[in-house]
C-alpha cells in the first residue's frame, strides 16, 4: 500500500521569505502522480502543483516549485516570496497510475503560517 | 466554468439518523471521488464513481454508500449515524477515466450529536 509522510506538522516564516515543505512517500509502482494541495481556513482544498513521476523536470507554478527526487521518494514544495495568503494547511498526495484508480492518498499535512 | 459544488454546506444530525450529501462536478467531468476528513484520521478515501459505476471503495463500513447519476452528479449516504461520523466530507471531480488531477468542492461539514 502507498503511504505519504509529512514530517513537519507546523511551520512558520516571515512574509517574503522562502519556505520548503517536506514530503516522502512509499510505493512499489513506477508510474504515478504527486500533488500538493493547500487548505486555507475556509477548508476549500485547492490544487497547488502537480508532478508526473515519468517527468524528470521539476514542476513550477509561479512562486511554487517542487524538488522531485524519484529514487529517494521525496517530493518537497518550495514557496518563494511567501505571502500572507499562503497561510494554510498543505497536503502532499499520491495518485497511482493504475487504470481506473482515482484514489488519492494524503499525508497528514503541514500547517504553514506566514507572519507579517 | 463553475467549480465543484456540494450541498448542503453544514448538517447537524443525531445518532441513528441517516444523511445524504450531494456533489455536482465541474461541467464535463465524469469521475467523482469522496473523501472524509477528520482531525484524528486525516483525509481518507471513501469511494469513486465514473459513468455511474463505483470503481473504487475505501475501507469504510457498509453504512457508507453512494451513487452517481447520468449527469455525473453524485450523492453519498450514511445510514445509522454514529458520533465518529462527524467530519468534513469532500467531493472531488476529474475529467478523465484514467488517473487525473482532482478538483475539490468546498465540503459538507457533518456534525452528529
Amino acid at each position: 500500500a502507498q503511504t505519504v509522510t509529512q514530517s513537519q506538522p507546523e511551520m512558520s516564516v516571515q512574509e517574503a521569505e522562502t519556505v520548503t515543505l517536506s514530503c516522502t512517500y512509499d510505493t512499489s509502482e513506477n508510474n504515478y502522480y504527486l500533488f500538493w494541495y493547500k487548505q486555507p481556513p475556509s477548508r476549500q482544498m485547492i490544487l497547488v502543483i502537480r508532478q508526473e513521476a515519468y517527468k524528470q523536470q521539476n514542476a513550477t507554478e509561479n512562486r511554487f516549485s517542487v524538488n522531485f527526487q524519484k529514487a529517494a521518494k521525496s517530493f518537497s514544495l518550495k514557496i518563494s516570496d511567501s505571502q500572507l495568503g499562503d497561510t494554510a494547511m498543505y497536503f502532499c498526495a499520491f495518485l497511482t497510475d493504475l487504470q481506473g484508480a482515482q484514489k488519492l492518498v494524503f499525508g497528514q499535512g503541514t500547517r504553514l503560517t506566514i507572519n507579517p | 466554468k463553475a467549480g465543484v459544488t456540494q450541498t448542503p454546506r453544514y448538517l447537524i444530525k443525531t445518532r441513528g439518523q441517516q444523511v445524504t450529501l450531494s456533489c455536482s462536478p465541474i461541467s464535463g467531468h465524469r469521475s467523482v471521488s469522496w473523501y472524509q476528513q477528520t482531525p484524528g484520521q486525516g483525509l481518507q478515501f471513501l469511494f469513486e464513481y465514473f459513468s455511474e459505476t463505483q470503481r473504487n471503495k475505501g475501507n469504510f463500513p457498509g453504512r457508507f454508500s453512494g451513487r452517481q447519476f447520468s449527469n455525473s452528479r453524485s450523492e453519498m449516504n450514511v445510514s445509522t449515524l454514529e458520533l465518529g461520523d462527524s467530519a468534513l466530507y469532500l467531493c472531488a471531480s476529474s475529467l478523465l477515466a484514467s488517473p487525473d488531477t482532482q478538483y475539490f468542492g468546498p465540503g459538507t461539514r457533518l456534525t452528529v450529536l
